[in-house]
């Protein structure tokens, strides 16, 4: 069964630095791409960027190059996503999902449960 | 960036309708077009891809349609667990775009 399970919740101040997981299981973490998105208190879905975790090759959304960065640990099939010093806006949800391993299969077939980031002084 | 708008933002609709929830894509974008399900404080889950492609394990009362720039996302006979939001993906060109949403509620 695939599955994808993110950290817990998270309460941080504004300008503290933060790295949260997505861990996969019950497939071939190499060979999928893994994908971030955001959902704002009450708002839709944004894309955050992806991560091939098999050669770390990434890709970033405009609105989020530069404010955060995806990682992954292949060895233990994670795959992260951080922040070196968050903002009051950072405050969401934040999904990680699985896209195809096939080029145009760029859908999320499986999503993480989602972890809650809180940012507040 | 292509820009996807749902109409409507919002519908309420009673078990046992038929639904009809549109996207509009800013430019065409081929079949590459996916829809979502959430459910408050649940994470999406992925109902149709390829604009008309059931995922497995998805109800056949859930069907989608469309082509280029123009999607339809149908529910046939609504259920009491349909009462969602649903979003449209494109997957034809990076950034990855979501339509805003639409909220489907009980009449």
């Amino acid at each position: 069964e695939v599955q994808l399970v993110q950290s817990g919740a998270e309460v941080k101040k504004p300008g503290e630095s933060l790295k949260i997981s997505c861990k996969g299981s019950g497939y071939s973490f190499t060979s999928y791409w893994i994908g971030w998105v955001r959902q704002m208190p009450g708002k839709g879905l944004e894309w955050m960027g992806i991560i091939y975790p098999g050669d770390s090759d990434t890709r970033y959304s405009p609105s989020f190059q530069g404010q955060v960065t995806i990682s992954a640990d292949k060895s233990i099939s994670t795959a992260y996503l951080q922040w070196s010093s968050l903002k009051a806006s950072d405050t969401a949800m934040y999904y990680c999902a699985r896209l195809g391993n096939i080029p145009g299969v760029d859908y999320f077939d499986y999503w993480g449960q989602g972890t809650l980031v809180t940012v507040s002084s | 960036a292509i820009r996807m708008t749902q109409s409507p933002s919002s519908l309420s609709a009673s078990t046992g309708d038929r639904v009809t929830i549109t996207c509009r894509a800013s430019q065409g974008i081929s079949s590459y077009l996916a829809w979502y399900q959430q459910k408050p404080g649940k994470a999406p889950k992925l109902l149709i891809y390829a604009a008309s492609t059931l995922q497995s394990g998805v109800p056949s009362r859930f069907s989608g349609s469309g082509s280029g720039t123009d999607f339809t996302l149908t529910i046939s006979c609504l259920q009491s667990e349909d009462f969602a939001t649903y979003y449209c993906q494109q997957y034809y060109s990076y950034p990855l775009t979501f339509g805003q949403g639409t909220k489907l509620e009980i009449k």
